[in-house]
């Protein structure tokens, strides 16, 4: 069975303070794995798509790697507008399609 | 382009209940999914759809929990009768095909059973 572990639950920083966010992951082969900011009352919402071991996608202050087991999401020099719940998952080429969700990490940035 | 569309947004209800919610995915969009998200158990998928055609349904939780898409631009998932245990936000997703294409959520309902 697949298994999407992310770490830690929660993370408290202040403003500038660099952190990176955790994903590991059991597959038997990754097909993709997917990053997502849910805010408070909303849907989660799409960052990036990562495919292959080595691979790196940056959007503003986050940047998101990949290695075979686990999936970094550094966030440099955080804002309080970053604040939100980070989710990633996993697609695993051998299984069915849909993606198995971790339960996320809630990342609050303080001014 | 507009995004993913549910409704309504809030919905509180009476234990035994119908309750029917509503999606309108992203035009062009060939895969719906339905998700129930909880503090105790993260993000389910409940079922998904591939081109209106129910593909997987295993994580519908019991026969009260159906799921209908009568055409590319509309779904519904109807619960009936409701539980309080039922409470939960409810998600649907679109994208285009599955491999490895993203989902994008709507804003969910927030259901409560009274």
């Amino acid at each position: 069975e697949d298994q999407v572990t992310q770490s830690p639950e929660a993370l408290r920083l202040q403003e500038g303070e660099s952190s990176s966010l955790n994903c590991s992951y059991t597959v038997s082969g990754l097909r993709g794995l997917f990053w997502y900011r849910q805010d408070p009352g909303k849907g989660p919402e799409f960052l990036f798509t990562l495919y292959s071991a080595g691979e790196e996608k940056e959007k503003e202050r986050l940047k998101a790697t990949l290695t075979k087991k686990e999936s970094f999401l550094h966030i440099t020099a955080p804002k309080p507008e970053d604040s939100a719940t980070y989710l990633c998952a996993v697609q695993d080429a051998g299984g069915s399609y849909i993606p198995t969700f971790g339960r996320g990490t809630s990342l609050i940035v303080h001014p | 382009d507009a995004g993913v569309i549910q409704s309504p947004r809030h919905e509180v209800t009476e234990m035994g209940q119908e309750v029917t919610l509503r999606c309108k995915p992203i035009s062009g969009h060939n895969s719906l999914f339905w998700y129930r998200q909880t503090m105790m158990r993260g993000l389910e998928l409940l079922i998904y759809f591939n081109n209106n055609v129910p593909i997987d349904d295993s994580g519908m939780p019991e026969d009260r929990f159906s799921a209908k898409m009568p055409n590319a631009s509309f779904s519904t998932l109807k619960i009936q009768p409701s539980e309080p245990r039922d409470s939960a936000v409810y998600f649907c997703a679109s994208s285009f095909g599955t491999s490895n294409q993203p989902q994008h959520f709507g804003d969910g309902t927030r259901l409560s059973i009274l």
